[in-house]
């Protein structure tokens, strides 16, 4: 157990629809994660926010968003959907925002678009 | 641009002999260099990571690394496989603020 926990497990929903993916990480740790991972597009880094500020951005598409709360817990908002956002979607976090950090991934949240 | 290639999507090995799962990059700054293993319906767990200094890097589980910059290679290796290690294994490079991650390799342990 990685002690960085993720709501909900599964996810299925339809297409257009919106959905938000929650992830809270290990005590202590201000740097949180989003990643996707996809059969074909393989693990991609989405974002990164450290201590409620974005800090890097990645492959990650304008119908997405993130944010990190005071309480330093963050969402995945993900809108209009389509099939191919149907992926594990990963938090990870880590205790500062260099990239020597370690990170600590959650178990994931595995969401199918119909 | 950034990139990591993993040579060989799945792996086989004997139980007991040694695990090599290949990792090459290119990085247009000194990278810092990761392995991560997924075991199934779980997610990724470090195993080990190259900064700076020493390039044979020493992990969990009996698993090392070397970071040969001439080769841009950066090698998972374990002297003796056990029925544990089957998993999927992911090299990643961080050149910077972002994390590029490799297709994965998948390794079978045969008894």
């Amino acid at each position: 157990d990685s002690g960085v926990t993720q709501t909900p497990k599964h996810l299925i929903t339809a297409t257009g629809q919106r959905v938000t993916l929650r992830c809270s990480p290990r005590s202590g740790d201000l740097s949180v994660y989003w990643y996707q991972q996809s059969l074909d597009q393989g693990l991609q880094f989405l974002i990164q926010y450290y201590n409620g500020e974005e800090r890097a951005k990645g492959n990650i598409l304008e119908r997405f968003s993130a944010q990190q709360f005071p309480d330093l817990h963050s969402e995945l908002n993900l809108s209009s959907l389509e099939l191919g956002d149907s992926a594990l979607y990963f938090c990870a976090s880590s205790v500062a925002s260099g990239r020597q950090e370690t990170q600590y991934f959650g178990p994931g949240t595995r969401l199918l678009v119909l | 641009a950034q990139s990591v290639t993993q040579l060989g999507s799945h792996v086989s090995v004997s139980e007991g002999a040694l695990v090599l799962l290949r990792c090459n990059y290119s990085s247009s700054v000194p990278p810092y260099l990761f392995w991560y293993v997924q075991y199934p319906n779980q997610g990724l767990q470090l195993l080990l990571k190259y900064t700076t200094g020493a390039t044979l890097v020493k992990g969990i589980n009996g698993f090392e690394a070397e970071f040969k910059k001439s080769e841009t290679s950066f090698h998972l290796t374990k002297p003796s496989a056990h029925m544990s290690d089957a998993a999927e294994y992911f090299c990643a490079v961080s050149p910077g603020n972002q994390f590029y991650f490799g297709t994965g390799t998948s390794l079978t342990v045969i008894p």
